[in-house]
């Protein structure tokens, strides 16, 4: 049971270029989202998904698409970076659906560092 | 959409010291979960606690929904307990958000 796994752990890129970063869980959570982390402000939620084929904003989505086409997979697309987007990347899962369980709980990624130069 | 401060943001205790962390949210939540951040930066979550008391070896939490504050308490600190420590809440009606705050930072010296 590997939890939430992410991929790269580290990229550089140059303004301009774009990646994905990949998110795949295997808890069956339908729950999965992505965060970024800058320093001292704590984690902002950048986009969530409740299940396949559903989407929204958190609350910086500006410059990042996602797509759920599985439940698995939760991938954050960047179109063109901007150095702004430097930051640690970090996708986390839970079940959804269960207002007043343990089973609520978010479950995190280990993160992925991006620096856009 | 939902407000979350912690307090302090920054602590350093000596070895075997005891500290209460502090989380205030501007409105009722359905979800409160507290989770430590390691110094390599692993997220691991610590108590799922929207209302009432939880305990965990020498960590427990309390959250006063009605007063809007959660309280962690840690005891006899070690200085594998250093790291960052974050509340995140939610309100549905704000949509399925967790919201973390800035986080407290704790250093443990020996």
């Amino acid at each position: 049971n590997a939890g939430v796994t992410q991929t790269p752990k580290f990229q550089v890129l140059k303004t301009g270029q774009s990646m994905t970063l990949q998110c795949a869980q295997d808890m069956n959570h339908e729950y999965m989202s992505w965060y970024r982390q800058d320093p001292g402000m704590g984690l902002r939620l950048i986009h969530y998904s409740v299940g396949a084929g559903i989407t929204d904003q958190g609350e910086v989505p500006n410059g990042y698409n996602v797509s759920r086409s599985t439940t698995e997979d939760f991938p954050l697309r960047l179109l063109s970076a901007a150095p702004s987007q430097t930051s640690v990347y970090f996708c986390a899962s839970r079940r959804w659906g269960q207002k007043h369980s343990g089973a609520n709980v978010l479950t995190f990624g280990a993160g992925s560092r991006l620096t856009v130069l | 959409g939902i407000q979350v401060e912690q307090s302090p943001p920054d602590l350093i205790l000596q070895e075997g010291a005891n500290s209460t962390l502090r989380c205030n949210f501007s409105d009722s939540v359905n979800n409160l979960q507290w989770f430590h951040q390691n110094p390599w930066g692993q997220l691991i979550n610590l108590f799922y606690i929207p209302s009432g008391t939880k305990q965990n070896g020498r960590l427990s939490a309390t959250t006063v929904a009605t007063e809007r504050y959660s309280l962690l308490y840690i005891s006899s600190s070690q200085t594998t307990d250093s790291g960052v420590y974050f509340c995140a809440v939610l309100n549905m009606e704000y949509g399925n958000k967790l919201v973390f705050g800035a986080g407290t930072i704790l250093r443990v010296k020996s």
